[in-house]
């Protein structure tokens, strides 16, 4: 079956540690995308990508990294200086076109404490 | 990025048709207009989506007004199963790295009362 797997489903970690999500994707798309999701509220992206090698920063890229060497995977990284990291991280994918259909992930739920 | 305004909450019978609709009065003419939904703890799914003409596909259908300042997303039978929050979206399909990117709102959360 094609599709996005983001693993772990539920993550906890300690205030201070950097944490790696993971994305991983078999629908060869070209189109990467990471969002985060606060309770109540939309999404907002954090980073994307639309090709390998290349990303650019969304709209809340501060203490956030990414990397995109494959493209099937495009692992997010919350680092320490992320001031609030505890929320739903959603990874995407896509073909670019017109229609520019976006794919989600089940998504990771982070809580830092 | 053009801007959306959605009811926060709406509630429908199950079996009835559900219209949610969708005000984006800024909306220039590259904007196409997409339908998200997101199920309780799940990712969004891609509903449908539209640029001046009405839409139909196995999930909905898309109305869009005239002059594209508003339209609705209707849902011909609520089953239990559409209880979600819906997104709608505009997308600016110009050229450039912006056309990538989804802005998504609150939404409106629909419940279905069987």
């Amino acid at each position: 079956d094609g599709g996005i797997t983001q693993s772990p489903k539920y993550l906890f970690r300690k205030e201070g540690q950097n944490v790696t999500l993971s994305c991983e994707q078999n629908l060869n798309h070209d189109a990467m995308y990471w969002y985060r999701q606060d309770p109540g509220q939309g999404l907002r992206l954090i980073y994307y990508s639309q090709i390998v090698n290349d990303f650019q920063k969304g709209d809340i890229a501060e203490g956030y990294s990414v990397s995109r060497e494959k493209k099937e995977s495009f692992p997010l990284t919350v680092t320490s200086a992320q001031k609030n990291p505890t929320a739903f991280y959603l990874c995407a994918s896509s073909i670019p076109g017109a229609v520019h259909e976006q794919y989600f992930g089940p998504g990771t739920r982070l809580t830092v404490t | 990025d053009a801007k959306t305004t959605q009811p926060n909450s709406m509630e429908s019978n199950e079996e009835e048709p559900v219209h949610l609709p969708c005000n984006h009065s800024t909306i220039s003419g590259t904007d196409y207009i997409h339908w998200y939904r997101q199920l309780p703890s799940q990712g969004p799914e891609y509903v449908i989506h539209g640029l001046t003409s009405n839409v139909n596909n196995r999930m909905a259908s898309l109305a869009i007004a005239e002059d594209r300042k508003s339209s609705t997303l209707i849902l011909h039978r609520a089953t239990l199963r559409d209880a979600a929050v819906y997104y709608c979206i505009l997308r600016d399909a110009g050229s450039g790295g912006s056309n990538y990117k989804l802005t998504f709102g609150k939404g409106t959360l629909l419940t279905v009362n069987p």
